[in-house]
């Protein structure tokens, strides 16, 4: 069974550089293509991007001047970097697992919460 | 302000057939699959359906999903106390260039 496990600092300056990783266990990471998806409670649901090893990453225009993903074969991991937050960043981000690069999310992490505040 | 539309609750009684709708554009459900959500309060999101009608494995049979043009559903029969959580509506979106998601509807079992 996939699992999936995000780690990274809880608590982010404004202005500063939001970094979060998603350790992948019970596959390989180059069999699948990930995603990082935040959820608030005023604005719900957002996908932020995806990547798989070997591709370009695919992130939401939204957020794409911001946002930096990339993926690390040998620690069986991915990473997500996030620039120049505000407290509007403030969120949990989840990691998730897509079956094909054009499926949806066939698993989550358990998520965690950052917080962007002085 | 989400891209695919979705009532903010539903409710029903045990046993009961609930369904609770999605609604979208051709950008969107128009022209790609749905997938489906179910969060458990303080508990991360789970696929209940995919490719707008299919039941992953372990998911009970009780639950169903369709489309049809721009809108899709999911139904929920036989309605247990543990079905109680949040629903939302996930699919590609052709035009923006990313996930899309439904603002989640809370399903409360009466």
């Amino acid at each position: 069974q996939v699992q999936l496990q995000e780690s990274g600092p809880g608590l982010v300056k404004p202005s500063e550089t939001l970094s979060l990783t998603c350790n992948v266990s019970g596959a390989s990471i180059s069999s699948y293509y990930w995603s990082w998806i935040r959820q608030t409670p005023d604005k719900g649901l957002e996908w932020i991007g995806q990547i798989n090893d070997s591709g370009s990453p695919n992130y939401n225009p939204s957020l794409k001047s911001r946002v930096t993903m990339s993926v690390d074969t040998s620690m069986n991991q991915f990473s997500l970097r996030l620039n120049s937050v505000t407290a509007a960043d403030t969120a949990k981000y989840y990691c998730a697992r897509h079956q094909g690069a054009a499926s949806g999310w066939y698993g989550w992490g358990h998520g965690t919460l950052v917080i962007v505040s002085s | 302000q989400s891209v695919l539309t979705q009532p903010p609750s539903a409710s029903g009684t045990p046993g009961q057939r609930v369904t609770i709708s999605c609604s979208g554009s051709n950008s969107n459900i128009g022209n790609n699959h749905v997938y489906w959500y179910q969060q458990l309060p303080g508990a991360a999101p789970k696929l209940v359906i995919y490719r707008s009608n299919d039941r992953p494995s372990g998911v009970p049979d009780r639950f169903s999903g369709s489309k049809s043009g721009t809108s899709a559903s999911l139904a929920i029969s036989g309605l247990r106390s543990e079905d109680e959580a949040d629903y939302y509506c996930a699919a590609w979106d052709d035009s923006l260039s990313a996930w899309v998601f439904g603002g989640g509807a809370k399903l409360t079992v009466l």
